[in-house]
């Protein structure tokens, strides 16, 4: 079966404060594809980034990173200089290849303080 | 690009009445996704739909749901005797094409209360 785990239900910080947020997968299958996605207050969720199981370069985009490593089946996300407007739960989430199902994490909700 | 539309966005019934919502996706997108999210959870996996064919169910779709997309455009998902335990959020997602890897687009959501 496969499975997301986010471990971190909140996470408070003060702005400018580095951030991670932590997520853990199960599967048993060798193509599958990991993504990130931002809820803010209005209910929208955002999506945010892609990896591919094949692909494990990290990658950065503004304040945002993203740490994949297959050896721990972790996809963990770093949000730099935080900001009041990143405040949003924020959902890690696992296809399978072939698959048309998003398995979700039950998210971690980020507080960032002025 | 108006992006997915969800109408309702609240409903408040009583038990046993029947709800509709209607998600409308971005327009070319082929793919329809129903999720339900409950208070501190991620989004489930309801049913999905490419085109006008419904292709995948959750267990989780008693027989009191159903979902149907006419003509591949707007998507209806109906609840039936509704319970207190279907107050959720549900949430619409489209995407375009036919890889399994492509992003979605997620539309408000309709917040559903039964008294």
């Amino acid at each position: 079966a496969q499975k997301v785990t986010q471990a971190q239900t909140e996470i408070s910080v003060v702005e400018k404060e580095d951030v991670t947020l932590d997520c853990v997968y199960e599967t048993r299958d060798t193509t599958y594809y990991l993504f990130w996605y931002k809820q803010p207050p209005s209910g929208e969720l955002v999506f945010l980034i892609r990896r591919n199981s094949f692909d494990e370069q990290n990658e950065i985009s503004g304040r945002y990173s993203w740490n994949f490593q297959k050896s721990t089946s972790s996809f963990n996300f770093t949000i730099t200089a935080s900001q009041v407007v990143d405040s949003a739960v924020y959902f890690c989430a696992l296809r399978l290849d072939g698959g048309f199902k998003t398995i979700f994490g039950a998210g971690t909700r980020l507080f960032v303080k002025a | 690009d108006t992006g997915v539309s969800q109408n309702p966005r609240h409903k408040i019934t009583k038990r046993g009445q029947n709800v509709t919502f209607r998600c409308d996706p971005i327009s070319e997108h082929n793919r329809l996704y129903w999720y339900r999210q409950t208070l501190g959870q991620g989004p489930e996996f309801l049913t999905y739909f490419q085109n006008e064919a419904q292709l995948e169910k959750s267990r989780l779709l008693s027989d009191r749901f159903s979902a149907e997309r006419p003509k591949g455009s707007f998507s209806t998902l109906e609840i039936q005797r509704t319970e207190q335990g279907d107050s959720a959020m549900y949430l619409c997602a489209s995407t375009l094409g036919q890889a399994t890897n492509e992003k979605l687009f997620f539309g408000s959501g309709t917040q559903l209360s039964v008294l």
